[in-house]
């Protein structure tokens, strides 16, 4: 029951900004955008998340359209280190539910 | 902060022994999850936890599979008996409330 949908795969040149996209046209209006990242034999590391608003801490920044069907994740300077894959996932705040249901993601590829 | 302490790292055993994973989580954290990941299946959702309590094990293949958290600090993921489909990674993680996950690195499990 993906409620998103990522491209399989992307590349990016080192040093260059890395966009990847996602989309999320059934979000619903108390659902979060969630990214994640699983480095090769890793756990996922969470990113960033947020509503409605753009975000940014450390890692990345998340723009999100203003009707919220898409949103994509930008790492702006992408090194070597950040080749994984992306998960782009929808979670609602609040209630009884706490599950994060992980998708296929995208394989970012980041070239020397 | 330690983080998600997950052991073993790796398990190899003979198919109808039990099998326990355990999991320390991250102190004050609300929520703990078990995941599986395989090459066909990708991460999927075992069971959650939130203050000690199983809130959804939807995601329990089978009875072979058991949870318990008996404290804030411990939980096992035990399978009795196993079976050589049941080789994966198990990812364990914790999150406070509304908030990312924090995934510990994994036991990666073979049956043979």
């Amino acid at each position: 029951d993906a409620k998103t949908t990522q491209p399989p795969s992307m590349d990016c040149a080192e040093g260059r900004a890395a966009n990847l996209p996602c989309n999320h046209s059934t979000i619903s209006g108390n659902e979060y955008v969630y990214w994640y990242r699983q480095i090769h034999s890793q756990g996922p590391q969470y990113i960033i998340h947020g509503l409605k608003n753009n975000e940014t801490n450390e890692m990345a920044s998340l723009i999100i359209t203003e009707d919220r069907k898409s949103s994509t994740l930008i790492l702006p300077h992408a090194t070597l280190r950040d080749t994984a894959v992306y998960y782009c996932i929808v979670r609602v705040h609040g209630g009884s539910n706490y599950k994060l249901t992980f998708g296929k993601g995208t394989l970012l590829t980041v070239n020397p | 902060d330690a983080g998600v302490i997950q052991s073993p790292r790796h398990e190899v055993t003979e198919m109808g022994q039990e099998v326990t994973l355990r999991c320390k989580p991250i102190s004050g954290h609300d929520y703990l999850f078990w995941y599986r990941q395989t090459m066909m299946r990708g991460l999927e959702l075992l069971i959650y936890f939130n203050n000690n309590v199983p809130i959804d094990d939807s995601g329990m293949p089978e009875d072979r599979f058991s949870a318990k958290m008996p404290n804030a600090s411990f939980s096992t993921l035990k399978i009795q008996p196993s079976e050589p489909r049941d080789s994966a990674v198990y990812f364990c993680a914790s999150s406070p409330t509304n908030y990312g996950y924090t995934f510990g690195s994994g036991t990666r499990l073979t049956v043979v």
